[in-house]
């Protein structure tokens, strides 16, 4: 059974940069077939695809937040990792993390962990 | 993008009822690659459809999907206590992948 972990700060300034990990357990992210993905949901409101990345490192980006983001991938630890640049209170989200069955439907998914845009 | 319109916002309806969701895309959606979700608070979206008629894995049958093109429907049959959730579309046919909007399934 496939499980996904993020972790990361809970609190980030405006301005900073958001970093999230998320860690794979019960399969390799080297399998063939998978994007590792980023989604986010704002309060209360419905689930805006950020990006995914293949364990080769191709990566994908929702062009509404192109420029602010970056997705890598860590084969050697089986994570991958998000980076939100210049957020502002609107990055305010509960962030998952997901695996996606070759850029299609999401069919694992971490348990979501909530990032705040304050000073 | 494809924009997903759900409806009905809010749907109230008692166990054992029948429930139909729906979603509409603004553009035809490729080879009905569209899925839905369930998710309840405080917890992560569930796969329940993919290929837009297709049961993931471990989805008990009152669960249906059908549709093409631009319009999908979601159906339970029969509503146990445990479906009483939001609901969400995504299509997957073309990028960036998008969402609806979610319908909330209330107990009536």
């Amino acid at each position: 059974q496939v499980q996904l972990q993020e972790s990361g700060p809970g609190l980030v300034k405006p301005s900073q940069t958001l970093s999230l990990t998320c860690t794979v357990s019960g399969g390799s992210i080297s399998s063939g077939g998978y994007y590792w993905s980023w989604i986010r949901q704002h309060p209360g409101k419905g689930l805006e695809w950020i990006g995914y990345i293949y364990y080769s490192g191709s990566t994908y980006y929702n062009p509404s937040l192109k420029s602010r983001v970056t997705i890598s991938v860590d084969t050697s630890k089986n994570q991958f990792s998000l980076k939100l640049s210049s957020v502002t209170a609107a990055d305010t989200a509960v962030y998952y993390c997901a695996r996606a069955v070759d850029t299609a439907m999401f069919d694992y998914w971490g348990q979501g962990t909530l990032v705040t845009v304050s000073s | 993008e494809i924009v997903l319109t759900q409806s009905p916002g809010t749907l109230s309806l008692s166990p054992g009822e029948r429930a139909t969701l729906s979603c509409r895309a603004s553009q035809s959606v490729s080879s009905s690659y569209l899925a839905w979700y369930q998710q309840k608070p405080g917890q992560a979206p569930r796969l329940l459809i993919y290929g837009a008629s297709s049961r993931a894995t471990g989805i008990p049958d009152r669960f249906s999907g059908s549709g093409s093109g631009t319009d999908f429907t979601l159906t339970i049959s029969r509503l146990e206590p445990e479906d009483f959730a939001v609901y969400y579309c995504q299509q997957y046919g073309s990028s960036p992948v998008t969402f609806g909007q979610g319908t909330k399934l209330e107990i009536k």
